[in-house]
């Protein structure tokens, strides 16, 4: 059971390209998340999608769109990478309801020159 | 929001019990407290969250004051393992009607454990 798998764990990219976050569960959750974790910081949600074929926008969406792709993956993608979406992004899912704990991957790390 | 205050770091002599407070003195009556940690370069991991009872799991336990103003978590026999940076969160209800969640993660506790 390998819970939340995040892929790319690294990636550099140069200002302007562009770049997917991949993201799947395989625990069965109908809501999933979108975090990044500047240094020094806590955790700031992008995007979050409540069930399958929806998605709403978090605290820092701007600069990102994601994708709902199924109820297994969530996908976050850059169009246009900035230096300041340099930080490491956390994908987290959990059971649809008011009192169910998220559980995590292990990040991507992303760097923007 | 309810906010929460955290000490921003700790000691904790290894084998020994581990507490970490934690003030949310503007929780609303239907607020959970949750607790996660995050172990460096990993990812948050979820330990234990409640409402209004004391709370105990293989992880740790939860104790919340009668007022639910402050709670304490209790790791009761720290390993080196365990040394993490611990978050705790009062649970924020988005769409209620579609039970979405939001963390609001704070800046946490750095729990040092001293072998």
């Amino acid at each position: 059971n390998a819970g939340v798998t995040q892929t790319p764990k690294f990636q550099v990219l140069k200002t302007g390209q562009s770049m997917t976050l991949q993201c799947a569960q395989d625990m069965n959750h109908n809501s999933m998340y979108w975090y990044r974790q500047d240094p020094g910081m806590g955790l700031r949600l992008i995007y979050y999608s409540a069930s399958e074929g929806t998605t709403d926008k978090g605290e820092v969406p701007n600069g990102y769109n994601v994708s709902r792709l199924n109820k297994r993956e969530f996908s976050l993608r850059l169009e246009s990478a900035a230096p300041s979406q340099t930080s490491v992004y956390f994908c987290a899912s959990s059971e649809q309801g008011w009192n169910q704990p998220q559980h995590f991957g292990d990040g991507t790390r992303l760097s923007i020159l | 929001d309810a906010k929460t205050t955290q000490p921003p770091s700790m000691d904790c002599a290894e084998g020994r019990a581990a507490n970490l407070p934690c003030n949310h003195s503007t929780i609303s009556g239907n607020e959970y407290v949750y607790w996660y940690r995050q172990i460096h370069s990993q990812g948050p991991q979820y330990i234990i969250h409640g409402l209004k009872n004391n709370e105990t799991n293989e992880m740790a336990s939860l104790i919340i004051t009668e007022d639910r103003k402050s709670s304490t978590l209790i790791l009761p026999h720290a390993t080196l393992r365990d040394t993490a940076v611990y978050y705790c969160i009062v649970r924020v209800a988005g769409r209620s009607n579609f039970g979405n969640e939001k963390l609001t993660f704070g800046t946490g506790t750095r729990l040092t454990i001293i072998p």
